[in-house]
């Protein structure tokens, strides 16, 4: 199957540093990519659909300027978490779409 | 709106044991519905797949589930799990169409040997 690659999978920042998160597709071209949040114990939550060369689409809630995606290629979208707080603390998950959407396997984000 | 409920968030069986995973689903259209998987420190691995075609959809490792549309359910089933299977398991919904999903809140399935 397709392979979705995400860096890093684990990441400790201190509190009012920003954090960049990539999600790769590795053999296939991506021209939407998915992000999500996940908190213990709790489903994955959409933040915001990537889309290839125009602005991300982001869920009710989301705030953009606090979450700022960029789909500058086909293979690549970034998540940069800017001046991150410890709520921020999360599991980060991206999905690529082909036939289907593909996984990536999460970055754990803790903001200290 | 869409939404998605799974029963359990921990389900223990036996090796060997009938696995049955309960997900209820509110949709007000007919929904697409899917089950992922997710080992540890992995991303979600799609199972498998309802899309209006066949009722009872089988998947990857044994898994099947059906579409039951009277009892807005896709319960997920493996007739014999194995130690392999443990796992958090996921149901999620999406409108047809709409590729966004949206997921219940996961089944923890431990296999006791």
């Amino acid at each position: 199957g397709a392979v979705v690659s995400q860096h890093p999978s684990w990441v400790i920042c201190k509190s009012g540093t920003s954090v960049k998160i990539e999600c790769r597709s590795l053999d296939f071209q991506a021209t939407t990519m998915f992000w999500y949040r996940q908190f213990p114990k709790q489903s994955l939550m959409l933040m915001a659909t990537s889309n290839e060369g125009s602005k991300a689409t982001y869920e009710q809630g989301v705030e953009k300027d606090k979450f700022l995606i960029n789909h500058a290629s086909l293979t690549l979208s970034t998540l940069t978490v800017t001046s991150a707080h410890p709520e921020d603390s999360s599991f980060y998950i991206c999905s690529a779409l082909n036939t289907e959407a593909f996984f990536g396997q999460g970055t754990r984000l803790t903001v200290v | 709106a869409q939404s998605v409920t799974q029963l359990g968030s921990h389900v223990s069986v036996s090796e060997g044991a009938l696995v049955l995973l309960r997900c209820n689903y509110s949709s007000s259209v007919p929904p697409y519905l899917f089950w992922y998987v997710q080992y540890p420190n992995q991303g979600l691995q799609l199972l498998l797949k309802y899309t209006s075609a066949a009722t009872l959809v089988k998947g990857i490792n044994g898994f099947e589930a059906e579409f039951k549309k009277s009892e807005t359910s896709f319960h997920l089933t493996k007739p014999s799990a194995h130690m392999s299977d443990a796992a958090e398991y996921f149901c999620a919904v999406s409108d047809p169409g709409s590729e966004k999903l949206v997921f219940g809140k996961g089944t923890k399935l431990t296999v006791n040997p």
